[in-house]
This record gives structure tokens, sequence and C-alpha cells, in this order.
């Protein structure tokens, strides 16, 4: 079935730092993906989307690609600031299927 | 242009009794979905409705949970005899089509059994 994947946290940077979360899925088709943002006490909010191969979604300074080759859609920020700190989700939605994974948690120190 | 609504935010029962989780999802979205999240953990999904059916419900415990989006109202996400295990946050999250598009969550219920 469908599977998203992402690296092992808890990921600690320091202010300014670059940032890579990386995302790979497994799906039957050609899925829409989604970086998801959870802060403390709060839902989910969305953060970018890409929904073809070679799609950039972009918001707030964070970016990711879709990349169909490799079936990755890895999260980046050039530079990170202390209110990045929170847990970063990637999903993937194909047909009626939603599926997250589990969740990478960012601390960036001051 | 509310968001989705979920109340209440927080939720403490004691064990044996019901626990009732509403959700009023955005304006225009009839895709609803429930997921359950234990401290330090990701989500796991429960139970996916449109108005008036149920969608998938594998995720959810077949026994003493059950959940229900009607035609008028939120939806409500039931727990009987509650356990200490059923501690957790509950989000629920709509969208307008249910395929292909982003999911939009509520800020959660957050549970505690006694």
């Amino acid at each position: 079935g469908d599977s998203v994947t992402q690296m092992e946290g808890p990921v600690t940077l320091s202010e300014e730092a670059f940032l890579t979360i990386n995302c790979t899925y497994t799906a039957t088709g050609y899925p829409s993906l989604f970086w998801y943002v959870q802060y403390p006490g709060e839902g989910l909010q969305l953060l970018l989307k890409a929904t073809k191969a070679d799609d950039k979604g972009s918001n707030k300074g964070f970016e990711a690609t879709y990349r169909k080759e490799t079936t990755s859609f890895h999260l980046e920020k050039g530079s990170v600031q202390v209110s990045d700190s929170a847990v970063y989700f990637c999903a993937l939605s194909y047909g009626q299927n939603f599926v997250f994974g589990p969740g990478t948690r960012l601390s960036v120190l001051p | 242009n509310a968001g989705v609504m979920q109340n209440p935010r927080h939720l403490v029962r004691r064990r044996g009794q019901e626990a009732r989780l509403r959700c009023s999802p955005m304006k225009g979205h009839s895709h609803v979905y429930w997921y359950r999240q234990l401290p330090e953990e990701g989500l796991k999904f429960m139970v996916y409705l449109q108005k008036e059916n149920i969608i998938d419900e594998s995720g959810m415990p077949k026994e003493r949970f059950s959940a229900e989006f009607p035609k008028e109202g939120p939806s409500i996400l039931r727990i009987q005899q509650v356990v200490r295990g059923d501690s957790a946050a509950y989000f629920c999250a709509s969208s307008r089509t249910g395929t292909a598009e982003p999911q939009h969550f509520g800020d959660g219920t957050r549970l505690s059994i006694l």
C-alpha cells in the first residue's frame, strides 16, 4: 500500500543553519505531496504542496521539489529560525488515500 | 473564514464514562477525517466520513469507538467506557473533495482519563 518514510528526529540545528528533512514515498500511482507543520499544542498546518512531478512547493522560506525518479519530496530551508521549531510531517494523497509520515521534530537553538 | 473547529479543547473523563468529541469542518468541506496522536508520536488515522456515510473506518477500534457525520451538524467521535489508554489528542481534518486535496486540521481535543 501507499506509505511515507521520513528521516528520524529529533533534528537539532543552530539558528541560520541549513535544513533538510528527507521524505520518500511509495504509491501505486502519482500522488499529490504535502508538508505539514505542527507547533506545540496545535493542530497540523499545511506548509506547502506539489501535485505533479518536478513541481516545487514553497512557503515561508521552505521548499520541496516533487522528484518522481527518486520518489522523494525533501523539505529544505536555507536559514532556520528559532520559531521554526516544530514537528514536520510529510504526506501523500492518492485517490481517497491520505497517508502521513511519522513526523520529524526540529529544534532550533539560538 | 472559520477553519476546522473542534470542541472541547480539553476533556477530562473518569474511567468508564463516555467521551464525545465534536468537529465542524471548514465551510464547503464535506469530507471529515479523525486522527489520534499520542504524546511524542505521529498521527494515527481512525476514520474517514462524508455526510451521512462512513467511507473508511479501518483505523478505528471495533469496540467502544464510533463516529458519525450527520446531514446537519458537526461530526462526532464517541468513545464509550473510556479507559486510561484512550488518553490522547484527537484531531479532526476536513477537505473539499477528498481526492488529492490538502486536509485542513482543527486544533484538536486533548482527552485525559483519570
